[in-house]
């Protein structure tokens, strides 16, 4: 079974550009998550997508990220102006059903950003 | 509101020892409680969880946490130490079924030859 596919690997981006992440998730999986981790903490989370609708946004900065699942399947998450302190890896995970036991969710290999 | 604290951001270990990760959890509701592990430059890999079933859990790659009410606890413990284990370990609890994790901070796991 593939896993949760994420590109790009790695983006270097100066200050106030703009940049996209792509995620694609487990075939099958109707929840998909952002998550943003910032060198020596754990992740946090961004949004949740239930299918194709916003479950949880109370951490994303909607000045300046949004995202989207438009048919339930892949997810983009968009920085617009981006700043320093949005350097971090950005995680996409996915997981079988809201509400299954435990919620387990599983990890692609995220997205290291550099804002110069 | 839920969080989880992870005590110490560093531990070291001799290969052959015992790996000893601790977690204290908040939650005002029964928590689900996972154990991740993240290898330089990938994503995070599920350990082990627990789901309000057994309170000792075993994992992959020999781990397994114990989780105690009373202390609420949730440490993950593996008998010997391999090289390989060498990597950042994450905390975290499920808000509701299905719901966002909140991670603890990590801890970075050094094997020592």
């Amino acid at each position: 079974e593939a896993g949760v596919a994420q590109s790009p690997r790695y983006k270097i981006i100066e200050k106030r550009q703009s940049v996209a992440f792509w995620c694609n998730p487990i075939s099958g999986h109707a929840t998909l998550y952002w998550y943003q981790q910032i060198l020596g903490q754990g992740p946090k989370l961004l949004i949740q997508f239930q299918n194709n609708g916003v479950v949880d946004d109370s951490q994303l900065p909607k000045d300046r990220f949004s995202a989207e699942r438009l048919k339930g399947v892949d997810s983009t998450l968009k920085i617009q102006p981006a700043k320093l302190e949005d350097s971090a890896v950005y995680l996409c995970a996915s997981s079988f059903l809201a509400g299954a036991t435990g919620g387990t969710q599983y990890f692609g290999p995220g997205t290291r950003l550099t804002v110069l | 509101a839920q969080s989880v604290t992870q005590l110490g951001s560093h531990v070291s270990v001799s290969e052959g020892a015992l790996v000893l990760l601790r977690c204290n959890y908040s939650s005002s509701v029964p928590p689900y409680l996972f154990w991740y592990v993240q290898y330089p430059n990938q994503g995070l890999q599920l350990l082990l969880k627990y789901t309000s079933a057994a309170t000792l859990v075993k994992g992959i790659n020999g781990f397994e946490a114990e989780f105690k009410k009373s202390e609420t606890s949730f440490h993950l413990t593996k008998p010997s130490a391999h090289m390989s284990d060498a990597a950042e370990y994450f905390c975290a609890v499920n808000v509701n079924q299905g719901g966002k994790l909140i991670f603890g901070q990590g801890t970075e796991l050094s094997v020592k030859p």
